[in-house]
């Protein structure tokens, strides 16, 4: 059974930096490219960024470019969102989401975490 | 104009079938794109339903009913996730996605409501 457990999440002043964790388990990590989505409360999805098997190629949404970073350790089987210059529009709900196939671009999210909640306020 | 556009409501009996439309923005041609779609529940993260391109290019959820489908309207410009023999459960809000313009592109969901 596929697992997404995501951390990190939290209460940040604008401006600061924060780094979520994905722990995935249940399938062959470094033979599936990733994603980050995220829901604003009472919003819809937005996806945030994503990331190929093996990290040769990574991209990211337009309002997020430049402050987001994506990464992944498929020895640690963990995928991380590197997150800074926060800002009051950052606060979601965050969501790591394993892909259908080895590369982002062609790779929908077929499975989610629970997610980790941002709340960007001072 | 949105990349994407879904009517933000819709209302169908236990029973029926409902249509959800996901309609592409004009010069966008829903002929080449693979449609994602989703439901999510309350307080629960979204779970992938299908994805269809054409009938020799789609793809079932695990575990997703077959009730469930999708297709697309060329004339209308629009992918459709058809729901059949409504029930209760099927409660939530619906989201379709396409990959454009080097990015993953959320459409504002639809929320269907079965009464």
């Amino acid at each position: 059974e596929v697992q997404l457990v995501e951390s990190g999440g939290g209460l940040v002043q604008p401006g600061r930096s924060l780094r979520l964790s994905c722990a995935a388990s249940g399938f062959s990590f470094d033979d599936y490219a990733m994603h980050w989505v995220r829901q604003a409360p009472g919003k819809g999805l937005e996806w945030v960024s994503g990331i190929s098997f093996n990290s040769g190629s990574t991209g990211y949404a337009d309002s997020v470019k430049g402050r987001f970073t994506i990464s992944r350790d498929n020895a640690k089987n963990s995928l991380y969102l590197q997150i800074t210059s926060l800002r009051a529009e950052d606060t979601a709900l965050y969501y790591c989401a394993k892909g259908d196939s080895y590369y982002y671009e062609s790779s929908g999210q077929q499975d989610w975490g629970q997610g980790t909640l941002v709340t960007v306020s001072s | 104009q949105a990349v994407v556009t879904q009517p933000s409501s819709l209302s169908a009996s236990p029973g029926a079938s409902a249509s959800l439309t996901c309609t592409l923005r004009s010069g966008i041609n829903v002929g080449t794109y693979r449609i994602y779609w989703y439901q999510q529940k309350p307080g629960s993260p979204p779970q992938f339903l299908l994805r269809y391109k054409s009938d020799s290019d789609k793809r079932q959820g695990s575990g997703v009913p077959s009730r469930f489908s999708g297709s697309k309207d060329a004339s209308a410009n629009a992918g459709i996730l058809l729901i059949s023999g409504l029930q209760s459960e099927d409660e939530a809000d619906y989201y379709c996605m396409i990959w454009h313009s080097s990015a993953w592109v959320f459409g504002g969901g639809t929320k269907l409501t079965v009464l």
